[in-house]
């Protein structure tokens, strides 16, 4: 079955340095998403993605936030500046279609921790 | 706007029936869904519920939704150790597809 796949598992970095979260999305898949979830809180939306451009941005994904799709498979969100408070578990996830009912499928998430 | 809430942690024993309940606040949401997530794995979709709709079952699970009261639950039929998981409810509105979340029920189930 296919599946969503993210790299790394965990990352480890120090406050201000940049991370880029890697993600693979199903591949006849054409929305793409990033979610992310601060330990002990709930899943939050950041953006959405689709044709190139950004659909739909969280108040969240501020300029230190960007996503691009550098290829035909891979989907990235980088973080500029990485903060303390970016710690959390990164989830992408891709659908077929954008209307509501449209079936997201998560990848296994990136725990970030920022030192 | 949107708030989805949870109960934090729910502990059955093999063999009972579970119910996650879950309250939501945004009368314009359209879908209702239910994810499952295992530990080191991604969301899983379980079931979805079309706000027209009161009830779907799908095998052992039993979607229950209230929208005049914005509640919806989650009931798994003669559960197993292997449905031991965090499960999420989420909404969303007919377009744009962003999926609001709640902070997740912790499942629990004693053999």
């Amino acid at each position: 079955e296919p599946e969503v796949t993210q790299t790394p598992s965990h990352q480890v970095t120090q406050m201000g340095q940049e991370v880029i979260l890697r993600c693979v999305p199903i591949s006849n898949h054409l929305y793409f998403y990033w979610y992310r979830q601060i330990l002990g809180q709930k899943v939050e939306f950041l953006v959405s993605f689709y044709n190139n451009e950004i659909s739909e941005k969280s108040e969240i994904f501020d300029d230190q936030f960007s996503v691009e799709r550098p290829d035909g498979s891979n989907f990235t969100l980088k973080i500029r500046s990485t903060k303390l408070e970016d710690s959390a578990m990164y989830f992408c996830a891709s659908s077929e279609g954008f209307r509501g009912g449209e079936t997201q499928y998560f990848g296994p998430g990136t725990r970030l921790l920022v030192l | 706007g949107e708030d989805v809430e949870q109960s934090l942690f729910l502990s059955v024993r093999e063999g009972d029936s579970s119910v996650i309940n879950c309250t939501y606040t945004d009368s314009s949401s359209t879908y209702l869904y239910w994810y499952k997530q295992e530990p080191g794995a991604g969301l899983q979709l379980l079931t979805y519920i079309f706000s027209n709709m009161d009830m779907k079952q799908d095998q052992r699970l039993t979607v229950l939704l209230n929208k005049k009261d914005k509640h919806l639950s989650l009931r798994i039929a003669d559960t197993q150790t292997g449905d031991s998981a965090i499960y999420f409810c989420a909404e969303s509105m007919e377009y744009g597809n962003k999926l609001v979340f709640g902070a997740g029920t912790i499942l629990r189930v004693k053999s």
